[in-house]
């Protein structure tokens, strides 16, 4: 069984501050790390993707990878009340069909 | 917006009955998934297809079937649906790995409600 795990939250940060979200997985086989945000009532939509340990910033967000400790976090800065959302936490086994696992996800408020 | 289409978008219905979900692409994307959301469970993975005819049982795939006679089509079905299986299920696509970062795209979802 595959696990990706995140803390559910809520992780409440004021408007302007950066918010760190974190995720950890269980199989050293994931190849490729994404993160996506929920709105309430919608689908996941893909902010970011990373493939290499490091970091990749894109905007407002910053995503980390470190294959060795199996640990993903995606960083936003500049929090707005409409980054308000559910992040989700995906790992990809592109070697093995292709399929994608997910966390639970993190709940995130930014007060204005 | 990837071209992903679900149908039906909200469905209540009795336990024992059966319920077919449809999820139709216009992307021409090799993999598609099926997945359920529920409340502290994140996304978990129904069953999946990697091609036509070409599919297999995911995480929770117990009490659902699928099916996949063309490239655009995946079928999602309930053969006899229990209050358990009330859920939001979403339909997504994926390009070749090989061609591409591989990077997944969700329906609209469906509410599904069992009495």
């Amino acid at each position: 069984q595959k696990e990706v795990e995140q803390n559910s939250g809520p992780l409440s940060v004021p408007e302007g501050a950066i918010a760190s979200l974190n995720c950890t997985y269980s199989d050293r086989g994931s190849q490729s790390f994404f993160w996506y945000r929920q709105y309430s009532g919608k689908s996941p939509e893909l902010i970011m993707s990373i493939y290499s340990n490091g970091d990749k910033e894109d905007g407002r967000f910053t995503a980390q990878l470190n294959k060795a400790s199996q640990y993903v976090s995606l960083l936003i800065r500049d929090s707005q009340p409409s980054d308000s959302a559910t992040y989700l936490c995906a790992v990809n086994e592109r070697d093995n069909f292709n399929k994608f696992y997910f966390g639970s996800g993190t709940k995130l408020n930014v007060k204005p | 917006d990837a071209g992903i289409t679900q149908s039906p978008r909200h469905k209540v219905t009795e336990t024992g009955t059966p319920v077919t979900l449809r999820c139709h692409q216009t992307e021409n994307h090799r993999y598609m998934y099926w997945y359920r959301q529920d409340p502290g469970h994140g996304l978990r993975l129904i069953h999946y297809s990697y091609g036509v005819k070409d599919t297999d049982k995911g995480e929770v795939s117990d009490g659902y079937s699928v099916s996949r006679s063309k490239t655009e089509d995946f079928l999602l079905t309930l053969e006899s649906a229990t209050s358990s299986q009330t859920s939001v299920y979403f339909c997504a696509i994926s390009e070749s790995p090989v061609s591409n970062t591989g990077e997944l795209f969700f329906g609209e979802g469906s509410r599904l409600t069992v009495l």
